[in-house]
């Protein structure tokens, strides 16, 4: 069964970083795309960023462009975000999902909460 | 960008009932890459469609999309209680990939 474990969210003020991580299993994870897509409170869904298999192609959405970095650990079956200049309109639950289109989201997410 | 507009917003209807949303895009998707998510209070959307009308594991048949170039819909035939939920679609042809902004079917 795929499986997807988000951590690292947390209460972070304006300016701020975190890193983002996502556990994943039951399934070849080397062999796939990944993607974070996030969801503010309330809101809609939003991509946000994706990476290829071997990490060197990676793809964000304008909003998040020097800022966020996507990465892939392959040994570790674990995917990364590190967000830095957190603005308070990032503020959402970001979920990793596998696929670099179509988002195959199993996880609860981790809710990134920027506030002062 | 592509910019994806659902409609209806809301849509109150009762079990059994037949559920029509659409989704209608601002310019072509190529290759009719538009997929559907289901999402439910507290979970993660789930991918019930790609490639528009292609449905992925385990989703059952009453559940269909259609459409092709702009104007796409996602049709539950017979809704039961397990149907009602927030509905989004996502078009994956181009970057950034957009999603829309969701329709609630609710029971009626």
């Amino acid at each position: 069964e795929v499986q997807m474990v988000e951590s690292g969210g947390g209460l972070v003020q304006p300016g701020g970083s975190l890193r983002l991580s996502c556990a994943a299993s039951g399934f070849t994870f080397s062999a796939y795309w990944m993607s974070w897509v996030r969801q503010a409170p309330g809101k809609g869904l939003e991509w946000v960023a994706n990476i290829n298999q071997d990490g060197s192609e990676r793809y964000y959405v304008d909003s998040v462009k020097g800022r966020f970095t996507i990465s892939r650990d392959n040994a570790k079956n674990s995917l990364y975000l590190q967000v830095n200049s957190l603005r308070v309109e990032d503020t959402a639950v970001y979920y990793c999902a596998e696929g670099g289109g179509v988002f195959n989201m199993r996880g609860q997410g981790t809710l990134v909460t920027v506030s002062s | 960008e592509i910019v994806l507009t659902q409609s209806p917003g809301t849509l109150s209807l009762s079990p059994g009932e037949r559920a029509t949303l659409s989704c209608r895009a601002s310019q072509s998707v190529s290759n009719n890459y538009i997929a559907w998510y289901q999402q439910k209070p507290g979970q993660a959307p789930r991918v019930l469609i790609y490639g528009a009308s292609s449905r992925t594991t385990d989703i059952p048949d009453r559940i269909s999309g259609s459409g092709s170039g702009t104007d796409f819909t996602l049709t539950i035939s017979r809704l039961e209680p397990d149907d009602f939920a927030v509905y989004y679609c996502q078009q994956y042809g181009r970057s950034p990939h957009t999603f829309g902004q969701g329709t609630k079917v609710e029971i009626k």
